[in-house]
């Protein structure tokens, strides 16, 4: 069965400080890959998604990802966090040939000042 | 500007109560969402459908119903058989084998 992974239900980083989230799907075929961000009370997103191609996906917000298909990872990174990353991230996976999408549980960003 | 509006913001309902949320799209994507959201439990899908007056259960669709009977509409209804229908309601709308786009959410509260 399809399915998506965060591991990480909360981290916590220092403004400043370099930042991974990490996300492992389960799909037999190469999956359409997502990453939304969501602030409170807020819709979903989009980040940056990778569909073919380049395995590393530039996104808004200097936000890069990368697929690594031998780990059945797309990992969310950002090189310096800002005060107004602070928000919760999803992680999706499409069924490639279908209209449905699996989404993670979110990791919930806390950045210190 | 294009988009998914969602009315209203917040809805509150009564005990026995049937309550519609509302989902509009001007994308002109073939497949609309509905998705619950509970803290810690990511996102749930209720319903989809791929076309109009075509619609199929999610993974949590009992105590829902939707009609779809425009392109741009996708309607969600909260019947009182929903027995915790407190939560965060999101809609989207997506192109086959492409991004879904989300709208603004609706939170509704049972009183």
């Amino acid at each position: 069965a399809q399915s998506v992974t965060q591991p990480d239900i909360h981290i916590t980083v220092s403004e400043g400080a370099s930042l991974e989230l990490r996300c492992n799907y389960s799909y037999g075929a190469t999956p359409y890959l997502f990453w939304y961000v969501q602030s409170p009370g807020q819709g979903l997103q989009l980040l940056l998604k990778y569909f073919s191609g380049d395995t590393l996906v530039q996104g808004i917000k200097g936000f890069e990802a990368e697929f690594k298909r031998s780990q059945s990872s797309f990992n969310l990174r950002k090189p310096s966090v800002h005060w107004s990353d602070a928000a919760e991230y999803f992680c999706a996976v499409g069924a490639g040939g279908t209209y449905k999408y699996i989404f993670g549980t979110g990791t919930r960003l806390k950045v210190l000042a | 500007d294009g988009g998914i509006t969602q009315s209203p913001k917040y809805l509150f309902r009564k005990e026995g109560q049937n309550v519609t949320l509302s989902c509009e799209q001007n994308l002109n994507h073939d497949a609309m969402y509905w998705y619950r959201q509970d803290p810690g439990q990511g996102l749930r899908l209720i319903y989809y459908s791929q076309i109009v007056n075509d619609f199929q259960k999610g993974d949590i669709a009992e105590g829902y119903s939707v009609s779809r009977e425009k392109k741009e509409s996708f309607p969600l209804t909260v019947t009182s058989a929903q027995k915790n229908p407190t939560a965060f309601y999101l809609c989207a709308s997506s192109s086959k084998r492409d991004t879904q786009y989300f709208g603004p959410g609706t939170r509704l509260t049972v009183l």
